[in-house]
């Protein structure tokens, strides 16, 4: 079956510190691959994707890539700000399908 | 644009009461979904609709119901609330589920069952 296991937390940075949050998936196919954040008291919202093998994914200075020999969509940022501070779900969508999977997210603070 | 409005915010339920947590959409998009949210356990998905009219069963769908008879509306029906339904509830949408698509997510619908 389909399913997401990435980095638990919490994990406590200082500003400016390099970020990597692990993040490794179990699927049958191609499935395409997410990073969503969610800031304190709202919902999800997309930070990054990639839909195929060695696409990376990019946004405020966040990456990841689609690493299909490892199963592996690490995210990565190499400098984090206090305004990084989050909670970052790893995800996946299953191909040809209708659902997508979660990893149980991981909470990130950023101390100045 | 409003994108994905979840309606309450917060309640508070007694156990045995029912309610229905609302969900709408203005983007036109045909893939629905509600989550739960746990502390620790990442997002559950309880129910999901693929277009008006069809429904589905996600991973978590006992003590939950729900209908899809309009694009826009997904709600989600809680029957003889229990304690363990305290959680924070999600609606999301998705134009193109699969491959490449994208969840748009509510603000979330915080209840807890005492």
């Amino acid at each position: 079956g389909n399913s997401v296991t990435q980095m638990e937390g919490p994990v406590t940075l200082s500003e400016e510190a390099f970020l990597t949050i692990n993040c490794t998936y179990t699927a049958t196919g191609y499935p395409s691959l997410f990073w969503y954040v969610q800031y304190p008291g709202e919902g999800l919202q997309l930070l990054l994707k990639a839909t195929k093998a060695d696409d990376k994914g990019s946004n405020k200075g966040f990456e990841a890539t689609y690493r299909k020999e490892t199963t592996s969509f690490h995210l990565e940022k190499g400098s984090v700000q206090v305004s990084d501070s989050a909670v970052y779900f790893c995800a996946l969508s299953d191909v040809g399908g209708n659902q997508f999977y979660f990893g149980t997210g991981t909470s990130l603070t950023v101390i100045p | 644009n409003a994108g994905v409005t979840q309606t309450p915010k917060f309640r508070i339920l007694k156990i045995g009461q029912s309610m229905t947590l609302q969900c709408a959409q203005d983007m036109n998009h045909n893939y629905m979904y509600w989550y739960r949210q746990d502390p620790g356990m990442g997002l559950k998905l309880i129910y999901y609709s693929v277009g008006a009219g069809i429904t589905d069963k996600g991973e978590v769908p006992n003590g939950y119901n729900v209908s899809r008879s309009t694009t826009e509306d997904f709600p989600l029906r809680l029957e003889l609330a229990a304690p363990s339904q305290t959680s924070v509830y999600f609606c999301a949408t998705s134009g193109l589920a699969g491959l490449t698509g994208e969840l748009f997510f509510g603000e979330g619908s915080r209840l807890t069952v005492l």
